[in-house]
């Protein structure tokens, strides 16, 4: 069974730092989608970035970026310039290519909660 | 374009009663799905639906069900609630169909969830 560990419950940045929120993920399948979602007080889930397990190349988005390791099974998100508006739980999350006809769930990692100060 | 809504958005109900929770997805989207959050458990797989079609189910009681109608609104049942059913419940679409290997199949937009409280 596929999952996804975030080690780090909590995280903390000084406002326009960067900081670097780690997960790691057990599959032995070879096609997959990887994600960070984010979710502020709101409640809404926000998905943040994407990555292919078949591209190399690493995703990014404004100030977000992934490190992804894939023989390290390793995915993590660099936020950079971190503002307030980023403090929330981030999660993230895998999901299979084409599962058996469906789109696949998404499996989560119990997130990391990230505080932003001023 | 609207979002994913989600009603009601609280709810409190006592345990052995049942409940429904409505999800109405982004306007052409195809598939709904629903995740359950705990704070013990996380975000879990409930089932997604694809035109009014159950086509992944998660490890959950049968007490937790759901269907989907034709114009793809979605909604899902808990019967018999236990207290471990309060939970966040998250409604998540997307387009659904065609060639999964394309980005625009595989995003989720999530709805704001419906706070249930089984008192």
């Amino acid at each position: 069974a596929q999952t996804v560990t975030q080690s780090q419950p909590e995280m903390s940045v000084q406002e326009a730092e960067t900081v670097t929120l780690s997960c790691t993920y057990d599959t032995s399948e070879s096609d997959y989608y990887l994600f960070w979602y984010k979710q502020p007080p709101s409640r809404q889930m926000i998905l943040v970035i994407r990555q292919e397990a078949y591209k190399q190349q690493n995703a990014t988005e404004n100030r977000f970026s992934v490190n992804f390791q894939k023989a390290a099974k390793s995915f993590s998100l660099k936020i950079s310039d971190s503002q307030l508006g980023d403090a929330a739980m981030y999660f993230c999350a895998y999901r299979l290519l084409n599962y058996g006809g469906s789109q696949g769930n998404l499996i989560f990692g119990k997130g990391t909660k990230l505080s932003v100060k001023p | 374009k609207a979002g994913v809504t989600q009603t009601p958005r609280y709810l409190i109900k006592t345990r052995g009663q049942q409940v429904t929770l409505s999800c109405s997805p982004i306007s052409g989207h195809r598939s709904v799905s629903w995740y359950q959050q705990t704070p013990g458990q996380g975000l879990q797989f409930l089932f997604e639906y694809f035109s009014e079609t159950q086509r992944n189910k998660g490890n959950f009681p049968g007490r937790f069900s759901g269907r989907q109608f034709s114009n793809s609104r979605s909604e899902m049942n808990v019967s018999t609630l236990e207290l471990g059913d309060s939970a966040l419940y998250l409604c998540a679409s997307s387009p659904g169909g065609g060639d999964l290997a394309f980005s625009g199949a595989n995003v989720l937009t999530f709805g704001a969830g419906s706070r249930l409280t089984v008192l």
